[in-house]
């Protein structure tokens, strides 16, 4: 069955950069892109950007461009999301998440990942 | 702010059925489909709606999701109590290039 199993928690200070990891299994990775969605507490859902597994290609939001990236280990079948500077309004659950293609929708998601930072 | 708008609470009593709106604009929802994503306490969102109006395997028929213009709407019938949960909208926006999301609503079952 398909599974994307993400990182523990992270405890980060203002300034500090996290990585997350998400490992897929129970498909092909490379035929899939993955998709990285972050939740604050009682908020809404928010799209953070775009990898295409196979080739590395990416696509950042705005709001995240230069202090996101995203990578992946296709010896591993695992993504990567990489958030620099880090202020308390990045608390939030990360979350990745499985699509054909960009524009698809999202089908299989990871467990989500608690960053928290905090001084 | 989300850039899609839903309300943020609705309930119901166990057989009802509710309705959930989200409304959007040119550059996403009418120009493009929309996505369902339901999210019970404490875990991720799970894909209820594509397309917006099909329904992966293994989610009932009593879900349905429909889109005319820039607004789409959700419909459960026959209400369950595990049917509480946050329930989110999703387009891409071909502005900003990149998905939307509403800011959910959270339903309630009396």
């Amino acid at each position: 069955q398909v599974q994307l199993v993400q990182s523990g928690a992270e405890v980060k200070k203002p300034g500090a950069s996290v990585k997350v990891s998400c490992k897929a299994s129970g498909y092909t990775f490379t035929s899939y892109d993955i998709n990285w969605v972050r939740q604050a507490t009682g908020q809404g859902l928010e799209w953070m950007g775009w990898m295409n597994s196979n080739n590395g290609n990416t696509g950042y939001a705005q709001k995240f461009q230069g202090r996101v990236t995203m990578t992946r280990d296709t010896s591993i079948s695992t993504a990567y999301m990489e958030l620099s500077s880090l202020r308390s309004e990045d608390t939030a659950v990360y979350y990745c998440a499985r699509s054909e293609q960009l524009v698809r929708d999202f089908d299989y998601w990871g467990q989500g990942t608690l960053v928290t930072v905090s001084s | 702010q989300s850039v899609l708008t839903q309300p943020p609470s609705a309930s119901g009593t166990p057989g009802q059925r509710v309705t959930f709106s989200c409304s959007g604009s040119s550059s996403n929802i009418g120009s493009n489909t929309v996505n369902w994503y339901q999210q019970l306490p404490g875990t991720a969102p799970k894909l209820l709606i594509y397309f917006n109006n099909q329904r992966p395997s293994g989610v009932p028929d009593r879900f349905s999701g429909s889109k005319s213009g820039t607004s789409a709407s959700l419909a459960i019938s026959g209400l369950q109590s595990e049917d509480e949960a946050d329930y989110s909208c999703a387009a891409w926006d071909d502005s900003l290039k990149g998905w939307v999301f509403g800011g959910g609503t959270k339903l309630t079952v009396l």
